[in-house]
């Protein structure tokens, strides 16, 4: 079956423009991630989603970033006025977060962002 | 909130050979993950092992929660197995799967 997947898989843009980076979750999942992972180190935590509404946003690192899942499946990640510190790879999970299924999380592929 | 350790950070092996990754968290947990992270960066799931011992392959795992570790076992270690191992927890009463920094192996042919 079709996995997570990311869009657009590379992302180049100027210092103070604004971003939107997709994430499709595997069909039927309710809990969805967003992880930023700059190089050489481990994922992030950014967002969880449980269904449209944000369960945790705790790891945003400020107010220019912003995520939305309106019909609790797909997500956007926004960014505004980016910075150079903001390039990385973001990283979207999803998970079924059921009793039986539990919530093992699934990764997409990720989006390259590079802030010029 | 909760720390998660993981050793060796770097590890090289030669073709065949067999391997321990540790992962230490510093207080309980609901769920434990572990990954392989592919060249091309694409994280892979291994285990989701909360507690006990599961194997698949040559790969196999053990979580001790009690104990607040968890270890991966590679045997007859593939070029293929080269890459970045991460565990993840996750911390009852919280939705944030937590990271340790990785083991970067490499397999020599």
């Amino acid at each position: 079956g079709a996995g997570v997947s990311q869009t657009p898989s590379n992302k180049v843009t100027e210092k103070g423009k604004y971003v939107e980076l997709r994430c499709d979750p595997i069909s039927g999942h309710t809990a969805l991630y967003w992880y930023r992972q700059s190089l050489g180190q481990g994922p992030e935590f950014l967002i969880y989603f449980q269904g449209t509404g944000a369960a945790d946003d705790s790891g945003l690192p400020n107010d220019r970033f912003f995520a939305v899942r309106p019909e609790g499946s797909v997500s956007t990640l926004k960014i505004q006025r980016t910075e150079r510190g903001d390039s990385a790879v973001y990283l979207c999970a999803s998970s079924p977060w059921t009793t039986v299924e539990g919530n093992e999380q699934f990764f997409g592929p990720g989006t390259r962002l590079t802030v010029l | 909130g909760i720390q998660v350790e993981q050793s060796p950070p770097d590890l090289i092996l030669q073709e065949g050979a067999n391997s321990t990754l540790r992962c230490n968290f510093s207080d309980s947990v609901n769920n434990l993950q572990w990954f392989h992270q592919n060249p091309w960066g694409q994280l892979i799931n291994l285990f989701y092992i909360p507690s006990g011992t599961k194997q698949n392959g040559r790969l196999s795992a053990t979580t001790v929660a009690t104990e607040r570790y968890s270890l991966l076992y590679i045997s007859s270690s593939q070029t293929t197995d080269s890459g970045v191992y991460f565990c993840a927890a996750l911390t009852s009463g919280t939705y944030k799967y937590i990271f340790g920094t990785g083991t970067r192996l490499k397999v020599l042919a």
